[in-house]
């Protein structure tokens, strides 16, 4: 059975960076696309971006480009965002996500979500 | 990045049948078929429901199920139960290779 795992909860002041990884055991990786999704306190879910392992092109929405990367390391089948320039409004908790096949845009498996806390 | 438009709640009773709608533009929803619908209780994790417009995932009830027209893509749920109540939210494929979220619908159950 494929499962993600994430990394646990971080705590970060403003204008630092973090990095969350996920991992997915039990199954393929370089065949799909893992995209990452955040969801504020009370808010919906937001795309942030995604990548192709076996093709390592990322791409991002507009609104996190040039402050998010997302990577994969195919040897340890982990995907990771890193997010900088942290901000208060980036606490969320953070999951990521993956298709439900190449290039789907519907996710069928989801990490547990990590918490990113962003405090001075 | 505009969010597609959800209703914020909508309520029914158990038996009934209520419809979500998912509005979006040409550059969405409308322009193509990569809408999907997601369940999340309190605490939990999105549960995909619904893909490519209209496909459930097995293991997925029958009683969920998809559509569109045009710009607004709709999720209907029959014999409302109880464990129904949640939010739920919309996605689709945005040009160019990017996806965005509705802002979600809360579902009472009443």
């Amino acid at each position: 059975q494929v499962q993600l795992v994430q990394s646990g909860a971080e705590v970060k002041t403003p204008g630092s960076s973090v990095k969350v990884s996920c991992e997915a055991s039990g199954g393929t990786f370089s065949n799909f696309a893992f995209s990452w999704v955040r969801q504020a306190p009370g808010e919906g879910p937001e795309w942030m971006g995604r990548t192709i392992p076996i093709l390592n092109i990322p791409n991002y929405a507009q609104k996190f480009r040039g402050r998010v990367t997302i990577t994969a390391d195919e040897s340890t089948n982990t995907v990771y965002m890193e997010l900088s320039s942290l901000r208060s409004e980036d606490t969320a908790v953070y999951y990521c996500a993956r298709d439900r096949y190449l290039s789907s845009w519907s996710f069928d498996l989801w990490g547990q979500g990590t918490l990113v806390t962003v405090s001075s | 990045q505009s969010a597609l438009t959800q209703p914020a709640s909508v309520s029914g009773s158990p038996g009934q049948s209520i419809t979500l709608s998912c509005t979006g533009t040409s550059n969405d929803v409308g322009g193509h078929n990569y809408v999907s619908w997601y369940q999340q209780h309190p605490g939990n994790v999105p549960k995909l429901l619904i893909y490519e417009v209209t496909n459930r995932p097995s293991g997925v009830s029958n009683r969920f199920s998809g559509s569109k027209s045009g710009n607004t893509a709709s999720l209907t749920i029959s014999g409302l139960q109880a464990d129904d109540e949640a939010d739920y939210y919309c996605t689709s494929y945005r040009d160019t290779s990017s996806l965005v979220f509705g802002g979600g619908t809360k579902l009472t159950v009443l």
